[in-house]
């Protein structure tokens, strides 16, 4: 089965730092892949996604993500962090060919600190 | 454009009580999916849809009810509310369901 592993529920980081969150997934299929936000008591919101094409995908609020098939990873950065960065992150992918329905990794907290 | 509304936001439940979660979509997507989010879990699929008529069950359906007569609206029914069922809830749609979701603000549910 499809899985996502986000490694690190948790990440803090200081304002103008560099941002790192890890996604790797497992799949025999190079996958559909997505970073969504969600913001305190909000739905969610795509950051961005790769589908095809460039692997270096860049997304809205300056962040990027780099799909690495060899490593199986996605894993999501911004050069300096904002305390509006604060939010959670949720990777996720949805193999092609499959029913399209998208597993989500549990999820990486990221705190951001003046 | 309101996108995917999800009412009501927020309500308590008796345990054994039934109720319905609406989501309704303007997008004229025909994938619709509904999530719910409990913590340190991430989102886990319930049922999804890929077009008026037509359901299916995703990861964790037991205790849901789903249909789909119009493109627009995709309930969710819970027949016989468990607090196990306590959770957070999202639907999502998507021009074709391996496209960007667009997600609901969610509804919180609570069953004591």
């Amino acid at each position: 089965a499809q899985s996502v592993t986000q490694l690190g529920s948790h990440v803090s980081v200081s304002e103008g730092a560099l941002v790192l969150l890890r996604c790797n997934y497992s799949s025999s299929v190079p996958p559909y892949l997505f970073w969504y936000v969600q913001y305190p008591n909000q739905g969610l919101q795509l950051l961005l996604k790769y589908t095809t094409g460039a692997t270096l995908v860049k997304g809205i609020n300056g962040f990027e993500a780099e799909f690495k098939k060899s490593e199986t990873s996605f894993h999501l950065t911004k050069p300096s962090a904002h305390m509006s960065d604060a939010a959670e992150y949720f990777c996720a992918v949805t193999p092609e060919g499959g029913q399209g329905n998208l597993i989500f990794g549990k999820g990486t907290k990221l705190s951001v600190k003046p | 454009n309101a996108g995917v509304t999800q009412t009501p936001k927020f309500q308590v439940l008796k345990t054994g009580q039934s109720m319905t979660l609406q989501c309704a979509q303007d997008m004229n997507h025909e994938y619709m999916s509904w999530y719910r989010q409990d913590p340190g879990m991430g989102l886990r699929l319930i049922h999804y849809s890929v077009g008026a008529g037509i359901t299916d069950q995703g990861e964790v359906p037991n205790g849901y009810n789903v249909s789909r007569s119009t493109t627009e609206d995709f309930p969710l029914r819970l027949l016989s509310a468990a607090p196990s069922q306590t959770s957070v809830y999202f639907c999502a749609s998507s021009y074709v369901k391996w496209h960007e979701a667009f997600f609901g603000q969610g509804t919180r549910l609570t069953v004591v």
